[in-house]
């Protein structure tokens, strides 16, 4: 079965750290998708990026960038220079490509970034 | 360009009321979706649909029911509201059938008195 861990619940750094969201996820699939959301203080969920599992090279977007490891089932995501409004809570969620057709989106439990000014 | 719009943004609910949620998409997306958003959990999936007139369970259907008689539209209906469905609601459309764009809607607060 699909699952996605985030084990960092909370954490805390001084604005211009950098800090890295680490994800872990599991799946029988071999295609399938990798997504980070990020859910400010007002609630809604803003989307950040999705890979494939066929594509492994890292991504780079201005202060985000995000490493794909299948040999180790990770997807994390570094904040570069952290700002206050980095401040939110980050979730990563997982799509399985091979099985049912469906679409689901399987999401971790989140970790909730506060950036200190 | 509306995107997927939730009715109403919040509600307040005494236990075994019953109400809908309404989602209603102007992408003409095939997939759709409804999360609950529960503190240290996560969003999970409650029901989905991969077109009008399909529709199936998430990992936490109980006491929820949905119809997709449109492809515009997915309410989420509540027959007997319970404490334990307090949370905060979202609908979800996608592009695609597998690995598409996810687009969410704002949300909706629910409290269960």
């Amino acid at each position: 079965a699909q699952k996605v861990t985030q084990a960092q619940t909370e954490i805390s750094v001084v604005e211009k750290e950098d800090v890295t969201l680490d994800c872990v996820y599991e799946t029988r699939d071999t295609t399938y998708y990798l997504f980070w959301y990020k859910q400010p203080p007002s609630g809604e969920l803003v989307f950040l990026i999705r890979r494939n599992s066929f594509d492994e090279q890292n991504e780079i977007s201005g202060r985000y960038s995000w490493n794909f490891q299948k040999s180790t089932s990770s997807f994390n995501f570094t904040i570069t220079a952290s700002q206050v409004v980095d401040s939110a809570v980050y979730f990563c969620a997982l799509s399985e490509g091979d099985s049912s057709g469906a679409n689901n989106l399987f999401f971790g439990t989140g970790t909730r970034l506060t950036v200190i000014p | 360009n509306a995107g997927v719009t939730q009715t109403p943004k919040f509600q307040v609910l005494k236990t075994g009321q019953s109400m809908t949620l309404q989602c209603a998409q102007d992408m003409n997306h095939e997939y759709m979706s409804w999360y609950r958003q529960d503190p240290g959990m996560g969003l999970r999936l409650i029901h989905y649909s991969v077109g009008a007139g399909i529709t199936d369970q998430g990992e936490v259907p109980n006491g929820y029911n949905v119809s997709r008689s449109t492809t515009e539209d997915f309410p989420l209906r509540l027959l007997s509201a319970a404490p334990s469905q307090t949370s905060v609601y979202f609908c979800a459309s996608s592009y695609s059938v597998q690995g598409g764009g996810y687009t969410f809607g704002s949300g909706t607060r629910l409290t269960v008195v």
